[in-house]
This record gives C-alpha cells, sequence and structure tokens, in this order.
C-alpha cells in the first residue's frame, strides 16, 4: 500500500531564517506530487505542484520554491522565511495520469515563524 | 474553468442531529466530486467521491450524490457523533490544463463542531 510521509511535523523559526520541508511517497511510482498551504482557519492554497522529476509547477509568487530530485520526493524550502509564511503544510500525492484525480494527504507540518 | 462552493460554517449541532453540508459546482462536463475530512490538527483524508452523474458515494455513514441537475454534492448524515467533529471541504478536478496535471480545486471547508 502507499504511503506518504513528512518532516518534520512541527518547526518554530524566526523571521528570515531557511527552511526545508521534506515529503516522500512510498508504494508507487511517478506520482504527482503537491505542496499546499492552510493558514490558521483557512483553506487550502495550492503552492506548488510536479508531474515528474525536475517538473515545478508554481500557483502563487511568493518566497518560497519546491525541487523534486527524486522520484518520489518532494522539498519545500525558503531562503529567507516572512511570519506570513506561518501555517500547515501539506503534502500530497495522486497516481500518474490517473483519471479520477484522487489525492492522497500526508500528516502535514506545522510551521510557526516567529 | 471548473470552480466550487461550499456553506459556510461553523456548524454545531447536538449528537444523533442529521448533518448536511452543501456543495455546488461549476464544471465542463461531468467531472468526479470529491468530500475530504480534515481532523484537528491532521492531514486531510478522502471521505467519498463520486465519478459520474447520479453516483451516490458513502463512508462512514456520509452520503453525497452527484446531481447534474442542481450541479451539487451535498454531504449528509443521518445522525453525527461526537468523533465527526472535523473540517469538510468538498473538491473537484481543476480543469485549468485540461486536468492532466491532476490538480483539484478545494472548497474553503466548513467545520462542524458536534456536542455530546
Amino acid at each position: 500500500s502507499q504511503t506518504i510521509h513528512q518532516w518534520p511535523a512541527t518547526l518554530v523559526q524566526p523571521v528570515g531564517s531557511p527552511l526545508s520541508l521534506e515529503c516522500t511517497v512510498e508504494g508507487t511510482s511517478n506520482p504527482n506530487l503537491y505542496w499546499y498551504r492552510q493558514a490558521a482557519g483557512r483553506g487550502l492554497q495550492l503552492l506548488f505542484y510536479s508531474v515528474g522529476i525536475g517538473q515545478i509547477s508554481s500557483e502563487v509568487p511568493q518566497n518560497l520554491s519546491a525541487s523534486r530530485p527524486q522520484d518520489r520526493q518532494f522539498i519545500l524550502s525558503s531562503k529567507k522565511l516572512l511570519l506570513s509564511d506561518s501555517g500547515f503544510y501539506l503534502c500530497a500525492w495522486s497516481g500518474y495520469r490517473v483519471r479520477n484525480y484522487e489525492q492522497y494527504f500526508g500528516p502535514g507540518t506545522r510551521l510557526t515563524v516567529t | 474553468g471548473n470552480s466550487v462552493t461550499q456553506m459556510e460554517g461553523p456548524v454545531t449541532l447536538s449528537e444523533e442531529a442529521f448533518l448536511t453540508i452543501n456543495c455546488t459546482y461549476t464544471a465542463t462536463g461531468y467531472p468526479s466530486l470529491f468530500w475530504y475530512v480534515q481532523y484537528p490538527g491532521e492531514g486531510l483524508q478522502l471521505l467519498l467521491k463520486a465519478t459520474k452523474a447520479d453516483d451516490k458515494g458513502s463512508n462512514k455513514g456520509f452520503e453525497a450524490t452527484y446531481r447534474k441537475e442542481t450541479t451539487s454534492f451535498h454531504l449528509e448524515k443521518g445522525s453525527v457523533q461526537v468523533s465527526d467533529s472535523a473540517v469538510y471541504f468538498c473538491a473537484l478536478p481543476w480543469d485549468r490544463y485540461g486536468g492532466s496535471q491532476g490538480n483539484l480545486i478545494f472548497g474553503k471547508g466548513t467545520k462542524l463542531s458536534v456536542k455530546p
């Protein structure tokens, strides 16, 4: 069966510090991968998605970036965090070119920028 | 492109009450429709889905029927429990590029609180 992992689970970082969040998927190949952010009490905001290694699409201009160095690894980064980067970050995957669009989410990372 | 509108919460119910959370959509064709649930502090879980018109998705006592006439996919449960307290999201494919990326668009979420 497929599983998706995210780490760390929680993170407290000062403004201006760098960020690296990692997401890995097991039990599937060639997944589509997604990064979402959920601000407190708000809905989901799609940040990045990837259909393959090295292929990243950005949905929202910001100081975050994403990379996909391996088929089942997706990394969210920042060189300098802003207060507004605080939130709950969710990684998700879906099957390669599946037609039903089901997405499966990881447990999330709670980021607090102080 | 496709869009989804979900009733805003919060919704507070007593245990064993009937639940309805409204979801309407606009879409090209007849895309699959989804309900996701997010328990406090966790990621989203797929609750149920319907892949074609008139389909009924069901899981854990929840149901939703794909109504193409009213472009709706309302979530219902006959008797809610305290453990159903969560945020519920309606979703459908994001048809921006013909759908090949597998992206979904989500409603804003409805927070449900069930009191004993």
